[in-house]
């Protein structure tokens, strides 16, 4: 099983500021992906990277994929209320290997 | 599209009891996963189905679960007998087989007393 490291665990931030989320591991993946999830519900796929070096913009979210395709990043910028919730990295060719989640509260 | 759909969504059993869950995949989706998810144990993939074939079930925990996909859009996860340390939110997920992106149901949140 590839592992992945998702950094940090917890991260509470005043809405309008920045964050950043990290997803790191000594295998090399095909491809990594985002989930979000929020309570109650299942998670919900943002984005896939698959070229390494790839930035992928999706609105105010910014994934980035590294170079030897090991690690990744989410980056919010003025984060909002509405990005509350579990951020999940998953990697893996046909079988995904889940990190353990960053949960991001932003308070108003 | 309806989505991945699961039922039940809440279930609260006794210790002993069988628990079915049930999943139907998206339409046209030809891989279905099941997932168990827990604040411990983060989210753990306990078996998958491609065109309705189990292909992996190295992650069901032991011989008290099991999984059937009689057809492409179905498919139940028994636990017998159930255990305490069986509460969780167990999601099904789907997917093209071209494709990894895996579309995830609501869940069905277990509490085994």
């Amino acid at each position: 099983t590839q592992l992945l490291e998702q950094s940090p665990q917890f991260l509470s931030i005043q809405e309008g500021e920045n964050l950043t989320v990290y997803c790191n591991s000594s295998s090399v993946f095909s491809s990594l992906q985002w989930y979000r999830q929020e309570p109650g519900e299942g998670p919900v796929l943002l984005v896939t990277v698959v070229t390494g070096g790839e930035v992928k913009k999706l609105k105010r979210l910014t994934f980035q994929f590294g170079d030897a395709r090991k690690d990744s990043s989410l980056h919010i910028t003025a984060a909002q209320p509405g990005d509350t919730g579990l951020y999940l990295c998953a990697g893996g060719d046909y079988k995904l290997s889940f990190g353990a989640g960053t949960t991001v509260t932003v308070r108003a | 599209d309806a989505g991945v759909i699961q039922s039940p969504r809440h279930e609260v059993t006794e210790m002993g009891q069988e628990v079915t869950l049930r999943c139907k995949p998206i339409s046209g989706h030809n891989s279905l996963f099941w997932y168990r998810q827990t604040m411990m144990r983060g989210l753990e993939l306990l078996i998958y189905f491609n065109n309705n074939v189990p292909i992996d079930d190295s992650g069901m925990p032991e011989d008290r679960f099991s999984a059937k996909m009689p057809n492409a859009s179905f498919s139940t996860l028994k636990i017998q007998p159930s255990e305490p340390r069986d509460s969780a939110v167990y999601f099904c997920a789907s997917h093209l087989s071209s494709y990894n992106e895996q579309f995830f149901g609501p869940g069905t949140r277990l509490t085994v007393l």
